[in-house]
């Protein structure tokens, strides 16, 4: 079945660690989206990408970074975690500018 | 960037009732705008969309409006049920001057409860 798949779901870590979180999406779609989360509130873009090789920051980049070397993968990196960084991590992916968004099902992340 | 108010933050109705949630923007350019709908515990999913082009459109129980020269769109949603209680994002796209491309800015949220 087409979909957007996150991983890990769950995920707990100590303060300056790196992490990687992972988003792949089976639909073909050009754009992804990553957007962070506390239950319940609102969105807050990360980065997007147009397509391969394409990258733009959103409003809360400057802490993580992403790659698009393939259409259907899209990972999310943290350099250094910290507790702040502690919050659901929702990756999206659309056809195009003016198509729904389709949600993955999120990375629960706590930074101790 | 785009700033989308949405109000009100918190609603509560009577199961049966009406909901009306509103959104307000500012650039003239927005052309496309979701609503989402996420229960608690889950992933946001659309629940209906309208573009730039149309002023109202009805699904079942739920209408979104859009008023281009007022610049604000509603979310309409009639004989209101507990299984709607969720939290709300409207959305729009915006794109960038003199570009096809844009991006989605949403709203805060709308924390909708429908009491039995």
């Amino acid at each position: 079945e087409a979909d957007i798949y996150q991983t890990p779901r769950y995920l707990v870590i100590g303060t300056g660690k790196k992490i990687t979180l992972e988003c792949s999406q089976t639909m073909g779609h050009d754009k992804m989206y990553w957007y962070q989360q506390d239950p319940g509130m609102e969105l807050h873009l990360i980065h997007y990408s147009y397509g391969v090789n394409s990258t733009e920051k959103g409003d809360l980049s400057s802490e993580s970074t992403v790659s698009r070397i393939r259409t259907e993968h899209f990972p999310l990196t943290l350099e250094s975690a910290r507790p702040s960084h502690t919050s659901q991590y929702l990756c999206a992916s659309s056809g195009d500018r003016t198509s729904p968004l389709h949600f993955g099902n999120g990375t629960r992340l706590t930074v101790t | 960037g785009e700033n989308v108010e949405q109000h009100p933050s918190t609603l509560s109705v009577q199961e049966g009732d009406s909901a009306v949630i509103k959104c307000t923007y500012s650039d003239s350019a927005s052309n496309y705008f979701p609503w989402y709908k996420q229960e608690l515990g889950k992933r946001p999913q659309l629940i209906i969309d309208i573009r730039s082009n149309v002023g109202e459109k009805k699904d079942q129980r739920i209408a979104v409006t859009l008023n281009k020269t007022a610049k604000h769109f509603s979310l309409h949603i009639t004989e209101t049920q507990p299984e709607d209680s969720a939290v709300y994002f409207c959305a729009l796209h915006a794109p960038y001057r003199g570009s096809t491309l844009g991006r989605l800015y949403f709203g805060r949220g709308t924390q909708l409860t429908v009491w039995p």
